[in-house]
C-alpha cells in the first residue's frame, strides 16, 4: 500500500475554502485516493475518491495531480461542523478484499 | 437507515476477564472491520473478515481473537483482558468489491480494563 504525507493540523476560517492537500508519491497505477474524516467522538466517515480525474460531490472537491503523487481535498465553504480529522488513503479500486488503513491524518479547526 | 451497531457505549472490565464486543450490521455487507484508536497512535486495525466464518489478521492482532458466524456479526473477543487494551474500539462494514468507498462505521465502544 501507498505511504501518505499528510500535514499534522490545519485552521480554516468559517465560509472560507479549506484545502487539505496529501502525498503519495509511491501510489500505484490501480490504487484510488480516498478521503474519510472523523468528527470528534464518532467513525470515520467516507467523504469522496479518486483515480485520476478531478471529482465533486455534494460534499467536497478533489483535485489529483497529473503524476497522480499529490491531491488536494477542497471544501469549498467550510463550516464549523467541518471540523475533524482528515485522512488520505490510497487503496486498490474495486478490491474485494480491499482494508482501510489509516494514516495520522490532518486535523482541521474552522474557526469562527 | 443503514446502521452498524455496537452493542456498549462503555465498558469496565476486570484485567483478565473475558471480554466480548459485538457488532452488527444491517447492510448485507461481507466485509466487516474492528479497529481501535487511541490518542497519538490513530486508527489501528485489528482484525476483519471479508465473509463467513473467514477471518484475517490486522496491524494488532495480538490478545485479541474474532468470530464471524453469520453474515450480519462480528464479535471481537479479548481472552483476558488487560490495561493496555483499555481503548475505543470501531468496527466498521463494507460490500465486496468496492475498494475503500462506503465503510460505515459504528459509533465506537469505549473499553476501561481496570
Amino acid at each position: 500500500d501507498a505511504k501518505t504525507t499528510q500535514p499534522t493540523s490545519m485552521d480554516c476560517a468559517e465560509g472560507r475554502a479549506a484545502n487539505l492537500p496529501c502525498n503519495h508519491s509511491t501510489i500505484s497505477g490501480n490504487e484510488y485516493v480516498y478521503w474519510y474524516r472523523q468528527i470528534h467522538s464518532q467513525g470515520p466517515q467516507y467523504i469522496i475518491h479518486g483515480l485520476k480525474n478531478n471529482e465533486t460531490n455534494e460534499m467536497a472537491s478533489l483535485i489529483i495531480t497529473e503524476d497522480r503523487k499529490s491531491s488536494t481535498l477542497i471544501l469549498p465553504h467550510a463550516t464549523l461542523r467541518d471540523t475533524a480529522v482528515y485522512y488520505c488513503i490510497p487503496i486498490i479500486g474495486f478490491s474485494n478484499t480491499g482494508k482501510l488503513i489509516f494514516g495520522q491524518g490532518t486535523t482541521l479547526q474552522v474557526k469562527p | 437507515d443503514v446502521k452498524v451497531t455496537q452493542s456498549s457505549r462503555y465498558l469496565v472490565k476486570r484485567t483478565g476477564e473475558k471480554v466480548f464486543l459485538e457488532c452488527v450490521q444491517d447492510m448485507d455487507h461481507e466485509n466487516m472491520f474492528w479497529y481501535r484508536q487511541d490518542p497519538g497512535l490513530g486508527l489501528r486495525l485489528i482484525y476483519f473478515s471479508y465473509d463467513v466464518k473467514m477471518k484475517e489478521k490486522g496491524d494488532i492482532p495480538e490478545g485479541y481473537s474474532v468470530s464471524r458466524e453469520k453474515k450480519e456479526r462480528f464479535s471481537l473477543i479479548l481472552e483476558s483482558a488487560s490495561t493496555n487494551q483499555t481503548s475505543m474500539y470501531l468496527c466498521a462494514s463494507s460490500l465486496a468489491g468496492t475498494g475503500g468507498y462506503g465503510y460505515t462505521f459504528g459509533s465506537g465502544t469505549r473499553l476501561t480494563v481496570v
